[in-house]
């Protein structure tokens, strides 16, 4: 089971402030890994997948970097906003035949107006 | 087809009971992956299939559970004799079959064992 750590486990802040979460992982045999962002009663959406190390995403305000030699990516947000507010989770998997996608907690964000 | 599908996203069953999940993923994907997901936890593996083929499974799965896909379509996962323990929320994702694509979730099915 690999063992995927996120921080911080949840996060208020101000609209309009920028924030970052972290996903730590095992660095050996790294394949790929997906951040996602799931709001209540709807259905995990996948923000990014990041396959070579320095990769840099953006997606809007929303920006993530992957460094596989150390194990870790971080998630930022800019200018965070009410609809920002979600749950962002990090899944890295390993390679060979069966790459699964394993789960952080995931960080809670709430973004208050 | 507008993406996954899960059925029923409510089920509430008394213990010792077995139940059975529907998930429909988007048709040209292969892969098909059932996590489970409690409070404050984030979505736990439980098996996936590539096709028709169930190529792993968690060692969190125990005998009561079950999945099959057959011909490689809509997937069921089945919990037999269910225990309290087993109340969380079951989500289905499926993706394209090139390892390490994106994979795209249902809403789930909550469970409730009481």
């Amino acid at each position: 089971i690999l063992n995927v750590e996120q921080s911080p486990q949840s996060l208020h802040v101000q609209e309009g402030d920028s924030t970052n979460f972290t996903c730590s992982f095992p660095s050996s045999n790294f394949y790929a890994l997906h951040w996602y962002r799931w709001e209540t009663a709807k259905s995990p959406e996948a923000l990014f997948v990041m396959t070579l190390n320095g990769d840099e995403k953006k997606k809007g305000r929303i920006s993530a970097t992957l460094n596989t030699k150390e194990g870790y990516s971080y998630l930022y947000i800019k200018g965070s906003q009410p609809e920002d507010s979600a749950t962002y989770l990090c899944a890295p998997g390993l390679g060979g035949g069966s790459y699964i996608p394993t789960f952080g907690r995931g960080t809670s964000l709430i973004v208050h107006p | 087809d507008t993406g996954v599908s899960q059925n029923p996203r409510h089920k509430i069953t008394k213990r010792g009971q077995n139940v059975t999940f529907r998930c429909d993923p988007i048709s040209e994907h292969n892969r098909l992956y059932w996590y489970r997901q409690t409070l404050g936890q984030g979505p736990e593996f439980l098996t996936y299939f590539q096709n028709e083929a169930q190529l792993e499974k968690s060692r969190l799965l125990s005998d009561r559970f079950s999945a099959e896909r057959p011909k490689g379509s809509f997937s069921t996962l089945e919990i037999q004799r269910t225990e309290q323990g087993d109340s969380a929320m079951y989500l289905c994702a499926s993706s394209l079959g090139k390892a390490g694509t994106e994979a795209f979730f249902g809403q789930g099915t909550r469970l409730t064992v009481v």
